[in-house]
């Protein structure tokens, strides 16, 4: 079936330029997730969405970063004023989070977004 | 994340097994075991996870001993495509914040 997609796959902007970071999650999954990855670096959590709950935005850098996920699916990352630091890979996870029982999810990634400040 | 240990690198002829070893001493009794890996400018991809028994899918098997303090990911017959960063992660229920070390390098040669 079809998996977590992104778009765009590269992002070229300049320094103080927004910019909107789109995710299609799995059909079906109820929890959603940012994440971004610099060069050579781990992942870092920025955001959290499940179903019609108040979003977890604990990771989120600064308040130049915000996030929306409309009708529970599709989530709109946006960087606003971007500034070089902002540079690299954002990845959106999805995963059908049950609301109890004993198994844990499982994130599935998109292919992520580049994105280079200039 | 200090939770695992993961050798740094690793060679694999390509047709051969990939014996992939994961130290997580002080895992707790509701924390799962999972592996992801990450191609080069690719997304991660989740292989498999497990909690106490081992486990196989179409992509690979897992191991975990009966301590659950170390658990080995067997890739069965690697190809070059399998070529990537393997993570090894332990999380519990309720943990949604994934967090990567810096993973095994697995280089699979011809």
């Amino acid at each position: 079936g079809a998996g977590v997609s992104q778009s765009p796959s590269n992002k070229v902007t300049e320094k103080g330029k927004d910019v909107e970071l789109r995710c299609d999650p799995i059909s079906g999954h109820t929890a959603l997730y940012w994440y971004r990855q610099s060069l050579g670096q781990g992942l870092e959590f920025l955001i959290y969405f499940q179903g019609n709950s108040a979003p977890d935005k604990s990771g989120l850098p600064s308040d130049r970063f915000s996030a929306e996920r409309t009708g529970g699916s599709v989530s709109t990352l946006t960087i606003q004023r971007t500034q070089q630091e902002d540079s690299a890979v954002y990845l959106c996870a999805s995963s059908f989070r049950r609301s109890g029982g004993v198994s844990t999810d499982t994130q599935y990634f998109g292919p992520g977004t580049r994105l280079t400040v200039l | 994340d200090a939770k695992t240990t993961q050798p740094t690198s690793m060679d694999c002829a390509e047709g051969r097994a990939a014996n992939l070893p994961c130290n997580h001493s002080t895992i707790s009794g509701n924390e799962y075991v999972y592996w992801y890996r990450q191609i080069h400018s690719q997304g991660p991809q989740y292989i498999i996870h497990g909690l106490k028994n081992n486990e196989t899918n179409e992509m690979a098997s897992l191991i975990i001993t009966e301590d659950r303090k170390s658990s080995t990911l067997i890739l069965p017959h690697a190809t070059l495509r399998d070529t990537a960063v393997y993570y090894c992660i332990v999380s519990a229920w309720g943990d949604y914040k994934l967090s990567f070390g810096a993973g095994t390098t697995v280089t699979v040669r011809a």
